[in-house]
């Protein structure tokens, strides 16, 4: 148990559905992140959050929109994907880099299970 | 960022001892250096971060020659549990936020 938790754990969907993957970070975090993992592909940032504010969008296509309402969440709303979509999504959180050098070197992530996201 | 290149796969026996080396030629003053393990459809965990010489936690070793052109992850004694994708990441204060996962070391632990 990393302290962050996602949700679906899987999903599958239709290229005309709209569906949102989940987030929850239970430590103090104020910075938490979007990742896209493809099979056999290094991980891939899509977007970041710094205090609920997005610091960071990787050209991401907009079929992908994040939400962070606090700290403690973040959510990915899908909708009209492709089936090259089809991934595993993952979400992380870490202190915030709020201008302290030590923070912001030693930066570690903690990371969710992840989403298996289907797209038929 | 500094880029890292690491072996793309590693084979060992329970029992052994693993070193997986990553090299990092271009690590800047500030960058530390962070080690993270990844199983089949989890996240990545975070095992180790180092700036310099020797760290050692419970769960591994990283050895940081003097130059930092270079970084050891040590695992002691490993298990077939072991088996997994072992990712070195290299990072400071300007961009830290920002880890850039190349394809890591995929280690095989075999009975």
């Amino acid at each position: 148990e990393t302290g962050v938790t996602q949700t679906p754990r899987h999903l599958v969907m239709g290229m005309t559905n709209k569906k949102s993957l989940k987030c929850e970070q239970h430590l103090g975090h104020n910075a938490m992140y979007w990742y896209k993992q493809s099979a056999k592909k290094p991980l891939e940032l899509m977007f970041v959050y710094n205090f609920k504010e997005q610091t960071e969008n990787n050209s991401v296509p907009s079929r992908f929109s994040p939400e962070c309402p606090n700290s403690s969440h973040l959510f990915l709303h899908l909708h009209t994907l492709q089936p090259e979509d089809s991934a595993l999504y993952l979400c992380a959180s870490s202190q915030d880099w709020s201008g302290l050098t030590i923070y912001l070197a030693k930066n570690i992530q903690y990371f969710g299970a992840g989403t298996r996201l289907s797209v038929l | 960022l500094a880029k890292t290149t690491q072996p793309i796969s590693m084979d060992s026996y329970e029992g052994q001892e693993v070193n997986i080396t990553c090299s990092h030629n271009n690590i800047a003053t500030n960058d530390y250096i962070t080690w993270y393990q990844q199983f089949p459809s989890q996240g990545p965990r975070f095992i180790i971060q180092g700036y310099k010489t020797k760290v050692t936690n419970e769960v591994a070793s990283l050895f940081i020659p003097a130059d930092r052109k270079s970084s050891t992850l040590s695992l002691p004694r490993v298990s077939l549990s072991d088996t997994a994708v072992y990712y070195c990441l290299v990072g400071g204060a300007d961009s830290s936020y920002k880890l850039i996962f190349g394809s890591g070391t995929r280690l095989l632990v075999r009975p």
